[in-house]
């Protein structure tokens, strides 16, 4: 069955390091999304992107991240510098369609960053 | 901010139907009801959606008021692999309501 893969599964960094995370979507996929979900909270939707164009980035706090998806197919997010408040898991989820169709979303495992 | 009100936390034993309510009453003509679980450690998991009949699905049923201010899941006969936390979702297909907005859901703990 095809699933969403992402890494670092695990980081841990310093604040004010870069850091990047890693997603690669269900082949065929053209719906990608970044959330982040902080300790005892449901996740947040980050960036959207269809294709390779961001749909929605209003929360995402681009002062410090950034999200790219070159050719519309795998995506990065980066934070630098990171801040102690950044720690969480950093789930990346495709879905075939975008908006106007509804499409499970289908979730990758995620990667836990922990800021020092 | 989410737009459903779901309990904290409930229990159920194994091998018995769990009922999970979710409010939602500001609920707007477009939009659907979704859950989704998501098991300790892992990414969230689709399980179903409607937007004013029951529905129903391998994993779960759906049950949606007629007022559609309310829903239960139903998981029919809840097994160990069933704990995890429940998140109930309200969204439009379409426009700024579109997009999945997660609260904290409720978890849902199996006894044996």
């Amino acid at each position: 069955e095809a699933e969403v893969a992402q890494s670092p599964r695990y980081k841990i960094t310093e604040k004010s390091q870069a850091v990047a995370f890693w997603c690669d979507p269900i082949s065929g996929h053209a719906t990608l999304y970044w959330y982040r979900q902080i300790l005892g909270q449901g996740p947040e939707l980050l960036v959207q992107f269809q294709d390779e164009s961001v749909v929605d980035d209003s929360q995402l706090p681009k002062d410090r991240f950034s999200a790219e998806r070159l050719k519309g197919v795998d995506s990065t997010l980066k934070i630098q510098p990171a801040e102690l408040g950044d720690s969480a898991m950093y789930l990346c989820a495709s879905s075939l369609y975008g908006a106007g169709s509804y499409n499970e979303q289908f979730f990758g495992p995620g990667t836990r960053l922990t800021v020092l | 901010d989410a737009k459903t009100t779901q309990p904290t936390s409930m229990d159920c034993a194994e091998g018995r139907a769990a009922n999970l309510p979710c409010n939602h009453s500001t609920i707007s003509g477009n939009e659907y009801v979704y859950w989704y679980r998501q098991i300790h450690s892992q990414g969230p998991q689709y399980i179903i959606h409607g937007l004013k009949n029951n529905e129903t699905n391998e994993m779960a049923s759906l049950i949606i008021t007629e007022d559609r201010k309310s829903s239960t899941l139903i998981l029919p006969h809840a097994t160990l692999r069933d704990t995890a936390v429940y998140y109930c979702i309200v969204s439009a297909l379409t426009g700024a309501n579109s997009k999945l907005t997660f609260g904290k859901g409720i978890t849902l703990s199996v006894r044996p």
